[in-house]
């Protein structure tokens, strides 16, 4: 079964510095690896996402996140935080070769604060 | 429609009552998924439609909890005899393919409070 385990469920950033959000996951075949980002009173939006090929994979905003194999993790950087990221971000996994089709599992989430 | 809609935003209901929570997909989206997120607790999947397979029901935490999706496009998500732990946002999503490679489009939730 796959799983997604996101450590910190909150992050504390000063603007202009490094965000770093932490994912790791657990599949047994090749997964699929996304990050989402919700806003306030709103719905989740994809910020980025991993499918196959390159293994670091540039979002919107600023962010991107690598795929590495041997640590299972899937950490999402941005080099300079904004006010504006503050928010609540997600990682999720879905397997690659599933024929069922399983719905994206997703971590506990966690929020980002960025302070002036 | 440009994006998911999901309607009522917001629902208050006495504990013992039934609601239904409605989602509009984006036309064309062949799959669509309902989602339960309280406060700590992440995103849990409850149901799954794609096409006109039958649905995965795997996710629904009880008997109380149900869904349809009439003509492969609106869906009803129905929680019988609501009990306070219902209290969540529930979130509805579709996607074009089965959201594995591009990811869902998710509505904005209906925040449910069971008093």
């Amino acid at each position: 079964a796959q799983s997604v385990t996101q450590l910190g469920s909150h992050v504390s950033v000063s603007e202009g510095a490094l965000v770093l959000l932490r994912c790791n996951y657990s599949s047994s075949v090749p997964p699929y690896l996304f990050w989402y980002v919700q806003y306030p009173n709103q719905g989740l939006q994809l910020l980025l996402k991993y499918t196959t090929g390159a293994t670091l994979v540039k979002g919107i905003n600023g962010f991107e996140a690598e795929f590495k194999k041997s640590e299972t993790s899937f950490h999402l950087t941005k080099p300079s935080a904004h006010m504006s990221d503050a928010a609540e971000y997600f990682c999720a996994v879905s397997d690659q070769g599933s024929q069922a089709g399983t719905a994206l599992i997703f971590g506990k989430g966690t929020t980002l604060s960025v302070s002036s | 429609g440009a994006g998911v809609s999901q309607s009522p935003s917001n629902k208050v209901t006495e504990k013992g009552k039934d609601v239904e929570l409605r989602c509009d997909p984006i036309s064309g989206h062949t799959a669509l998924y309902w989602y339960r997120q309280s406060l700590g607790q992440g995103l849990e999947f409850l149901i799954y439609f794609q096409g006109n397979s039958a649905p995965d029901k795997s996710g629904l935490p009880s008997d109380r909890f149900s869904a349809e999706r009439t003509g492969g496009s609106v869906s009803t998500l129905t929680i019988q005899r609501t009990q306070q732990e219902d209290s969540a946002v529930y979130l509805c999503a579709s996607s074009l393919d089965r959201g594995r490679v591009k990811g869902y489009t998710f509505g904005s939730g209906t925040r449910l409070t069971v008093v």
